[in-house]
């Protein structure tokens, strides 16, 4: 059973910067592209970022481009968002997804709260 | 960058049949695939549609997708509406190294 899960979510105040991790089971985790996809609250989903299954190409969204860093060791099947000058509109729940080819979203995890708030 | 419009919500009664639909702002909606995702109060997503009309293992066959070139928008239509179909669904849909989700459609079963 393929299991991903978020963690190193918390409160950080405007400015200030946090690193999530994901860890992987149940899946190849070396062959497989994965994103991190957002949800404010109350709010629809977001795509963050993307990285390939070597980790050779990675691509952000505009809102993060230059703040936020996806990264990946497949030696431990775990995915990383470091998040740098962080803004309160960054406020959301962050889900870390496998990506079943190039278009679909297929396997996400639970979500990890980031709240930015001074 | 394009966008995806769906309607803010969506209502209809138990048994019955309900499209939701997701246009696409700019670039051919036939140029890439389509996925939905359903999402329960207090859950992740899940995918209920893959590549415009393919079900996922799971799915019922009460989802169906579609899309619509003439119109450039895509559907998803779910037949026999059970209540515990009560849910958000968002289309995706990507451009290149670009993905973007629709804003989400409240489905209420009443």
């Amino acid at each position: 059973q393929i299991h991903l899960v978020e963690s190193g979510g918390g409160g950080v105040q405007p400015g200030g910067s946090l690193r999530l991790s994901c860890t992987v089971s149940g899946f190849t985790f070396s062959a497989s592209g994965m994103h991190w996809v957002r949800q404010a609250p109350g709010k629809g989903q977001e795509w963050v970022a993307f990285i390939r299954y070597d980790g050779s190409s990675k691509f952000y969204a505009d809102s993060v481009k230059g703040r936020f860093t996806i990264s990946r060791d497949n030696s431990k099947n775990t995915l990383y968002l470091q998040m740098k000058s962080l803004r309160t509109e960054d406020t959301a729940v962050y889900y870390c997804v496998k990506a079943a080819d190039s278009e679909t979203f297929d396997i996400w995890g639970q979500g990890t709260m980031v709240t930015v708030s001074s | 960058n394009f966008m995806l419009t769906q309607p803010h919500s969506v209502s209809e009664s138990p048994g019955k049949t309900v499209t939701i639909s997701c246009t696409r702002s700019s670039g051919s909606i036939a140029n890439n695939y389509v996925q939905w995702y359903q999402q329960r109060p207090g859950s992740s997503p899940t995918n209920v549609i893959y590549e415009d009309n393919q079900r996922p293992s799971g799915v019922p066959d009460r989802f169906s997708g579609s899309i619509d070139s003439s119109s450039n928008s895509a559907s998803l239509t779910i037949s026999g509406l059970k209540t515990e179909d009560e849910a958000d669904y968002y289309c995706q849909s990507s451009d290149s190294v670009i993905w973007v989700f629709g804003g989400g459609t409240k489905l209420t079963v009443l």
